[in-house]
């Protein structure tokens, strides 16, 4: 079994909102912090934001402070992205991750060690 | 934010080369640095955790070194898998930039 599964591609029109899923399994889901990366055409990994299942602790990048949502269903492992006000330059490639720490509490590394399969997300009037 | 900026942006090596990417950090992370391995169409692979750590299952052929501001990624002999985007993160704190990456192909 995967460990972490998204939901399917998604097609958009400017203006509207998107939601993605990220699914958990093999692990225990509500102790590890889940973030969400794209990856846009031609371009580098961009960091939206983490959510800590275990009490919904949320952190967003100020780039989309406003227009993202992160969330958690415990009862259902399951990690959740909504996008507002889509745009043509957010067509990218939509990525969930566990974060892992490394070391000592609370001094711990964060790194991101298992990845969703990505969902494609394609904004286009 | 922690601005990333690796250098060089691409890079044409041949089977056998040794291969060093740099990433030099906006301000002093210590030792939170990051390097994953993005090949097309596949979600990134993590390498090299807090600067110098192999994630298992890494081949040993990829180290990592540094710390403060400056970093950097060696694969000791290029194997036709390495061909790929390698990107640094910093973790020191939220949000956790990504550099640009860096695109490794054949020469």
């Amino acid at each position: 079994e995967v460990p972490l599964v998204q939901s399917g591609p998604e097609v958009r029109k400017p203006g509207e909102s998107l939601n993605i899923s990220c699914k958990g399994s093999e692990y225990n889901f509500i102790t590890y912090w889940i973030g969400w990366v794209r990856l846009m055409p031609g371009k580098g990994l961009e960091w939206m934001g983490i959510i800590y299942p275990g009490d919904s602790d949320t952190r967003y990048s100020p780039s989309f402070q406003g227009r993202v949502t992160i969330s958690v269903d415990k009862s259902i492992r399951t990690a959740y992205l909504q996008l507002s006000t889509l745009k043509a330059s957010d067509t990218a490639m939509y990525y969930c991750a566990r974060l892992k720490g490394y070391g000592e509490n609370p001094y711990y590394h964060y790194a991101m060690d298992v990845w969703g399969q990505g969902t494609m997300v394609t904004v286009s009037s | 934010d922690i601005q990333m900026t690796q250098s060089p942006s691409s890079l044409s090596a041949s089977v056998g080369d040794r291969v060093t990417i740099t990433c030099r950090a906006s301000q002093n992370i210590g030792s939170y640095l990051n390097w994953y391995q993005q090949k097309p169409e596949k979600a990134p692979k993590l390498l090299i955790y807090s600067a110098s750590g192999l994630q298992s299952g890494v081949p040993s052929r990829f180290s990592g070194s540094g710390s403060g501001t400056d970093f950097t990624l060696t694969i000791s002999s290029l194997q036709p898998e390495d061909f790929a985007t390698y990107f640094c993160q910093h973790s020191l704190k939220t949000p956790y930039t990504f550099g640009q990456g860096t695109k490794l192909d054949v020469k």
